[in-house]
């Protein structure tokens, strides 16, 4: 079954360090790709997408994504967090091949930062 | 806001009872899936319904169920609620239904709990 992997469940860092959130899955075929974020009582949020074309997607609130077809691979990068990134956010994948609109989520990593 | 609404935001009920969840899509989306969010868990899929049809299911027995009307909103209705059924409840609506290059948009949940 297609699967996918978030290896780190809970992460801490400091204002102004830099981020990278691993994410993995288990299927070879054509795939659409997103992060989503979930701010404490609030509706998850996308962050960003990948369809196809440049591997290296940009979002909102200076998140970016390089999706490595290679490595099943779609990490999601920030240059230097803020407080205000303190969040749940989840890896989701759409494996195309099921004819619909069927997300399969990562179990999530909890970031905490540090002021 | 994402303008997808659910109803109602919390709900308390017994064990097997049986209970309705309420979600409205965002105007113009044709597709709403269900996914239930268990404590400390990504989402999981339960069902999509596309133009008032089951377009896929995910692995829950058959006394979770639902519908979709014609101004394509849904209700998830779970008979025989069991204490495992505890759990945030998620709508998301989209246009396409048929693994288009869509993205989803999530409503703020229905956080149930069975006594």
């Amino acid at each position: 079954a297609q699967s996918v992997s978030q290896h780190n469940h809970h992460v801490i860092l400091s204002e102004a360090a830099s981020l990278e959130l691993g994410c993995n899955y288990s299927y070879g075929g054509t795939v659409n790709l997103f992060w989503y974020v979930q701010y404490p009582g609030q509706h998850l949020q996308l962050l960003l997408k990948y369809f196809s074309g440049d591997p290296l997607v940009k979002g909102i609130k200076g998140f970016e994504a390089e999706f490595i077809k290679s490595k099943f691979s779609f990490n999601l990068r920030k240059p230097s967090v803020q407080w205000s990134d303190t969040a749940e956010y989840f890896c989701a994948v759409n494996f195309l091949n099921f004819g619909n609109e069927k997300l399969t989520f990562g179990t999530g990593t909890r970031l905490t930062i540090i002021p | 806001e994402t303008g997808v609404t659910q109803s109602p935001t919390h709900l308390i009920k017994t064990r097997g009872q049986q209970v309705t969840l309420r979600c409205s899509s965002q105007s113009g989306h044709n597709t709403v899936s269900w996914y239930q969010q268990a404590l400390g868990q990504g989402p999981q899929f339960i069902f999509q319904y596309y133009r008032e049809e089951e377009n896929g299911r995910g692995n829950f027995p058959p006394r979770f169920s639902g519908l979709q009307f014609p101004n394509y909103s849904s209700e998830l209705n779970v008979n025989a609620l069991e204490l495992d059924d505890s759990a945030l409840y998620l709508c998301a609506s989209s246009l396409g239904g048929r693994g288009s290059n869509t993205e989803a948009f999530f409503g703020q949940g229905t956080r149930l709990t069975v006594v």
